[in-house]
């Protein structure tokens, strides 16, 4: 099945700088590849997804990109905002089809003002 | 549309007892996901169905738990009898076409 690695498990940023997130994978049949956003206590949710046959997609302050040869994909914030501060989970899958979505273990974002 | 819906939001149960979780997916979604989600393992995919007919269960832990889908919007997932190891938050996911997917607010289930 799959496996997804997800690192680094807790990043603190100044505000207003940029932060990375990097997740690795490891079924090549997989093609979907979503990011959530966990704060405390609340549910995952959605915040920028990409599939296999784009190499990179933003939304404002948000990017996703992904390397399907090494396997790899990150997620990039920029102007980072105190809100921005949660848990940040990557998830591959293949989407479409069978098999459910396998998700990294979090990374904990802090932004410090 | 409300979202996914999930009830109760939490339960504190004593072990060996039955605890039922239940899970209203997004109407017209045909994927629905039940996921456990702890501090050590993070979330872990239990098992998912897909027009209401279940595809995998091979992350149920053990016999203990089963889920069902008697129709296209209602999902629920036992556990029986229930231990402390079971303690974590359990979230209900549905999907179209197994694409974003929409979680539930999760349940928060405390054995003792």
């Amino acid at each position: 099945g799959e496996n997804v690695e997800q690192h680094p498990s807790t990043l603190s940023v100044q505000e207003g700088d940029s932060a990375v997130i990097k997740c690795t994978y490891s079924d090549s049949a997989s093609n979907y590849f979503p990011w959530y956003k966990q704060e405390l206590g609340k549910r995952p949710q959605l915040i920028i997804d990409i599939r296999s046959n784009v190499g990179e997609k933003k939304d404002q302050r948000i990017a996703v990109t992904l390397n399907k040869t090494a396997k790899h994909f990150s997620l990039h914030i920029t102007e980072t905002q105190p809100e921005d501060s949660a848990v940040y989970f990557c998830a591959a899958g293949p989407g479409g089809g069978a098999d459910g979505l396998t998700f990294g273990k979090g990374t904990h974002l802090i932004i410090q003002p | 549309d409300a979202g996914v819906i999930q009830s109760p939001r939490h339960e504190v149960t004593e072990m060996g007892q039955e605890v039922t979780l239940r899970c209203k997916p997004i109407s017209g979604h045909d994927y629905l996901f039940w996921y456990r989600q702890t501090m050590m393992r993070g979330l872990e995919l239990l098992i998912y169905f897909n027009n209401n007919v279940p595809i995998d269960d091979s992350g149920m832990p053990e016999d203990r738990f089963s889920a069902k889908m008697p129709n296209a919007s209602f999902s629920t997932l036992k556990i029986q009898p229930s231990e402390p190891r079971d303690s974590a938050v359990y979230f209900c996911a549905s999907s179209y076409s197994n694409y974003g997917y929409t979680f539930g607010s999760g349940t928060r289930l405390t054995v003792v």
